[in-house]
Order: C-alpha cells, then structure tokens, then sequence
C-alpha cells in the first residue's frame, strides 16, 4: 500500500523567501507526481505533474522535482508572496492517485 | 462556466438518512473519481470509473455506492448516512491523453447529525 508523508505539516515564511516543500513515498513504481494547491473551503488546483521517466518540472515560479528511488520529491516557489498561501498537497500515481496530508503555507505580508 | 461542478455544495443531514452527490463534467473525460477529505488524513479514494460501464472500488467504499449514468455524470450516494462520514467530498476527472492528470470540482461540504 502507498504511503505519502509531506513534512512539515505547516510552514509560516516572510513574503519573499524562497519555499521547499517535501514529499515522500514508499513505493517507487509510481506513473507520475502530481502537485496540487488547495485554498481553504476550495477545490485542488494542479500545479504540476511529472512523470516518472522526468526529473524535474517547471512552471514560473515553481519548480518540482522527482527522485523516484529515494521515494522523494520536492516543490519548490521562489520568491513567495502573501497569495501563495494555501495548502499543498502531493499524489502519488501508480493505479491511482494516493495523497499525502499537505502542508498548510503562510506567507507573511 | 466550471468545467467540472457538485452538487450540492453543502449538506446537513441526519444519521440514517439517504444522501445522494452529484458529479458532472464538461471536459470529455472519460475517466471519474470520488474522494473524502478529512482533517490531517489527505484524500482518500472511494470509488472510480473507467468509462460508463466500468465501476471500481477505491480503499474506503464500505458506506458508499456510486452510479456512472453518462460519460459526463457520475454520482455517489450513502444508503444510510452516519456521523463518521462527515468530510468533504470531491469529484474528479482526468483522461489517459492528458497523462490522467486529474482535475478536481470544487466539493460537497457533508455534515451528518
């Protein structure tokens, strides 16, 4: 059974400071990584897959990148801004997706 | 117009009633998830459909049944609703083309008393 950990649990930055976000998982036979945002009462946004056969994705300010046989992969945002907090939340993808718990980021004005 | 929606947003109910949560989709996608979000456990699956005819339970479906009427709806009922089941419940879309990247809908907020 895949297991997915993000730590830590909650994270506060002030605006600016560069955010890493980490993610782990037990079994490395997985088809993508799949990075979502979800803001409070709201539904998940995608913000990145990568697949497995990749090591990293970009997408302005974000970046992820996939370790697959150390089970890790770590979401990146430079420069973050009050607007980026929310919570995020990694999925693995072998026959479907298993999520971690998230990490709940706020980023001080 | 959003391309995947729920319905209802948000539900109160009592213990042993029947509740039913609708799910549709624009986007064309053949394949249709529902999950249950609870505080500190992330999502978790309960059922998902390939296409019409193709309905597989996820790790928690004990509770819940689930009917894929069309390519675009796909609706997941609780025959007798209890406490535990209080969550917040998401539908989603994804297509092999697309990398089954899934797209979520905005949830159903369910509060069982």
């Amino acid at each position: 059974k895949q297991e997915v950990t993000q730590i830590p649990a909650a994270l506060s930055v002030p605006e600016g400071e560069n955010l890493v976000l980490n993610c782990s998982f037990t079994d490395s036979a997985i088809y993508n990584l799949q990075w979502f945002r979800q803001d409070p009462g709201k539904g998940l946004t995608s913000l990145l897959l990568i697949q497995s056969s990749q090591r990293e994705q970009t997408s302005g300010r974000l970046n992820a990148s996939l370790d697959k046989s150390s089970g890790r992969s770590t979401l990146y945002i430079a420069a973050s801004q009050p607007g980026d907090s929310a919570t995020y939340l990694c999925a693995v993808h072998d026959y479907k997706l298993s999520f971690g718990a998230g990490t709940t980021v706020t980023v001080r004005a | 117009d959003a391309d995947v929606t729920q319905t209802p947003r948000n539900r109160i109910t009592k213990t042993g009633k029947r509740i039913m949560l609708e799910c549709s989709q624009t986007k064309g996608h053949d394949r249709m998830y529902w999950y249950r979000q609870d505080p500190g456990l992330g999502l978790r699956l309960i059922y998902y459909s390939f296409d019409v005819k193709d309905i597989n339970k996820g790790e928690i479906s004990d509770g819940y049944s689930v009917s894929r009427q069309a390519q675009a709806k796909f609706s997941l009922s609780l025959e007798s609703a209890i406490p535990n089941q209080t969550a917040l419940y998401f539908c989603a879309t994804s297509v092999t083309s697309d990398r089954d990247t899934q797209y979520f809908g905005p949830g159903t907020r369910l509060t069982v008393l």
